[in-house]
């Protein structure tokens, strides 16, 4: 059974600080891994989509990395501001269904 | 297109009571995934559908829960006897096709919040 866990479960950060959130999992069997931001009581934003056979995959001030074999991917935030706050979401697709396994989230805050 | 649409946004029911919800994907997506998410947890998948066909269950849809999607376009989630640990937010998503590729990128609606009391 898939497994995604994230760290750290929350961070608070100073606005312009660079930072990088954790995701794992433990079946490397992925066709693909999103990364999603939800705000609270909303719905789920596609951030980023990184195909099991890529590296990485940019978008503005977000780069997301994979590396399938060990399990792992993290998503790099550079010059954080207020409104990057939200709890951000890692999911990996497995099976022919393409269904979503998520991880608890890492809940981000940065501070003026 | 204003992406996928979820009806209603909030649901206050008594338990043992029938809700039913909506979700009117994008327009052209042939997937379309329900989801269940518990305060402070990540969703979890419940089922999903190729155009009309239900392809898959997780264990979690009891027989309490059916989903359909008539037409191959918008879908309802049913819940009867609703119980307290039914409470959750039901989130809906669409996505192109399946696989691999940029097409299987999964859109998500705003939910709808299920509060049994």
């Amino acid at each position: 059974k898939q497994e995604v866990t994230q760290i750290p479960a929350a961070l608070s950060v100073p606005e312009g600080e660079n930072l990088v959130l954790n995701c794992s999992f433990t079946d490397s069997a992925i066709y693909n891994l999103q990364w999603f931001r939800q705000d609270p009581g909303k719905g789920l934003t596609s951030l980023l989509l990184i195909q099991s056979s890529q590296r990485e995959q940019t978008s503005g001030r977000l780069n997301a990395s994979l590396d399938k074999s060990s399990g792992r991917s993290t998503l790099y935030i550079a010059a954080s501001q207020p409104g990057d706050s939200a709890t951000y979401l890692c999911a990996v697709s497995t099976g022919g269904g393409n269904k979503l396994t998520f991880g608890t989230g890492t809940q981000l805050k940065v501070e003026l | 297109d204003t992406g996928v649409s979820q009806d209603p946004r909030h649901k206050i029911t008594k338990r043992g009571q029938n809700v039913t919800f909506r979700c009117d994907p994008i327009s052209e997506h042939n997937r379309l995934y329900w989801y269940r998410q518990t305060l402070g947890q990540g969703p979890e998948f419940l089922t999903y559908f190729q155009n009309e066909a239900q392809l898959e269950k997780s264990r979690l849809l009891s027989d309490r829960f059916s989903a359909e999607r008539p037409k191959g376009s918008f879908s309802t989630l049913e819940i009867q006897r609703t119980e307290q640990g039914d409470s959750a937010m039901y989130l809906c998503a669409s996505s192109l096709r399946g696989g691999y590729g940029e097409k299987n990128i999964q859109y998500f609606g705003a939910g709808t919040r299920l509060s049994v009391l």
